[in-house]
């Protein structure tokens, strides 16, 4: 099945500093990977996604890249804020089966 | 509108006891999918519905975990003599039409067994 690692497990950046996170994935034929940002002991909420036809896509201060050819994608935040910290989740499928990451914890300092 | 909810949002039980979790998705949503997400880690699959009829449930971990969704709307996972590896947070989702959609998640339930 489909493999999807994710790095770094944490990160803390200070306020107005961008943060990136990485994500592999195993399975070739993989073509929706949304990004997910789950706040303590609340739902896990979609910021962003990206198919495989494109290579990026930007929502305001969010942005993803895909690199089908090597199989990685990132999320960045840019101009980081307090209200950005929280455990960010990728996601891989190639149906209708999510493979998450095991989450990065960005922290923002003030 | 309403998001997915689930209740209950905690659930403490005793090992050896049986207990089921409910899910109401989003209002029309013709997908529902199971997740559980052990402390610290991301969600992992266990079942997918499209409608009432259970497509996958190859992340079932045992014979134990039932899920069901007799009427293609409301969903409930029923864990049979609970052992202390299945306490985790179950995560429900459902998404629009095919199960290729966004997925839009529920609050979960914080299961504990003792």
């Amino acid at each position: 099945g489909e493999n999807v690692e994710q790095h770094p497990s944490t990160l803390s950046v200070q306020e107005g500093d961008s943060a990136v996170i990485k994500c592999t994935y195993s399975d070739s034929a993989s073509n929706y990977f949304p990004w997910y940002k789950q706040e303590l002991g609340k739902r896990p909420q979609l910021i962003i996604d990206i198919r495989s036809n494109v290579g990026e896509k930007k929502d305001q201060r969010i942005a993803v890249t895909l690199n089908k050819t090597a199989k990685h994608f990132s999320l960045h935040i840019t101009e980081t804020q307090p209200e950005d910290s929280a455990v960010y989740f990728c996601a891989a499928s190639k149906g209708y089966k999510l493979s998450f990451g095991a989450g990065t914890t960005v922290t923002v300092r003030a | 509108g309403a998001g997915v909810s689930q209740s209950p949002r905690y659930k403490v039980a005793k090992r050896g006891q049986d207990v089921a979790l409910r899910c109401d998705p989003i209002s029309g949503h013709v997908s529902l999918f199971w997740y559980q997400q052990a402390l610290g880690q991301g969600p992992e699959f266990l079942t997918y519905f499209q409608n009432e009829a259970q497509l996958d449930k190859s992340g079932l971990p045992s014979d134990r975990f039932f899920a069901e969704r007799p009427e293609g709307s409301v969903s409930t996972l029923k864990i049979q003599r609970t052992q202390q590896e299945d306490s985790a947070v179950y995560l429900c989702a459902s998404s629009s039409s095919h199960g290729t959609d966004t997925q839009y998640f529920g609050p979960g339930t914080r299961l504990t067994v003792l």
